[in-house]
């Protein structure tokens, strides 16, 4: 079956210091990858998305390649602020419109 | 915008007794909901997927007559948790899909509502 597996945290940075939080993923066939992100006290939200082998996803900062050769879609952030700290989320789609989650990674930027 | 609610954010409750949670779209028609449980540190899981007018669609494991689902129109899915027990505490997420004219329907994601049976 599909399984998204990413590096547990929690993940502790200083402001402005680069972040990165791997994600490997088991599917079939040729899935759509996610990065949701939840912040507290709210629910999950779209932060960015690749469809394809290569495609970048990018938004606020944030970039994530899909890297079919190496089944990876690491999550990554060249400065991050205090107000990224949320847990992030890992996914992917195969068939149909079902999401296959990560166990989500909890980021905790400090100032 | 894309908003999805849930009520209530948290409820407590006796065993044995069965609590429902609403999810609501605030201001699209949702063509499908879907329902998630989510332990403590751990990641979402899909217990079932439902469309407006017909019967939900369980995921292996999940006991259907325990988790009952209702999709009464396109903006409302509700989860009756029948006969509650502790173990059944977790938060429960829900999503509903917005057909975005792209080859899939993005989900947008509830709040959650953390349900606590003593």
């Amino acid at each position: 079956g599909n399984s998204v597996t990413q590096m547990e945290g929690p993940v502790t940075l200083s402001e402005e210091a680069f972040l990165t939080i791997n994600c490997t993923y088991t599917a079939t066939g040729y899935p759509s990858l996610f990065w949701y992100v939840q912040y507290p006290g709210e629910g999950l939200q779209l932060l960015l998305k690749a469809t394809k082998a290569d495609d970048k996803g990018s938004n606020k900062g944030f970039e994530a390649t899909y890297r079919k050769e190496t089944t990876s879609f690491h999550l990554e952030k060249g400065s991050v602020q205090v107000s990224d700290s949320a847990v992030y989320f890992c996914a992917l789609r195969a068939a149909g419109n079902k999401l296959t989650f990560g166990g989500g990674t909890r980021v905790l930027v400090k100032p | 915008g894309a908003v999805v609610s849930q009520h209530p954010s948290r409820v407590i409750c006796k065993s044995g007794t069965s609590v429902k949670i609403e999810c609501r779209s605030l201001d699209f028609q949702a063509t499908t909901m879907f329902w998630y449980r989510q332990f403590p540190k751990q990641s979402l899981m899909l217990m079932a997927t439902s469309n407006e007018g017909s019967k939900a669609t369980y995921e292996q494991g999940v006991e259907k007559d325990k988790f009952l689902i209702n999709h009464a129109s396109l903006t409302l899915s509700t989860l009756t948790v029948t006969s509650a027990h502790p173990e059944d505490s977790s938060f429960y997420i829900c999503s509903a899909s917005k057909p975005d004219g792209e080859t899939y329907n993005e989900q947008f994601f509830g709040p959650g509502t953390r349900l606590t049976v003593l």
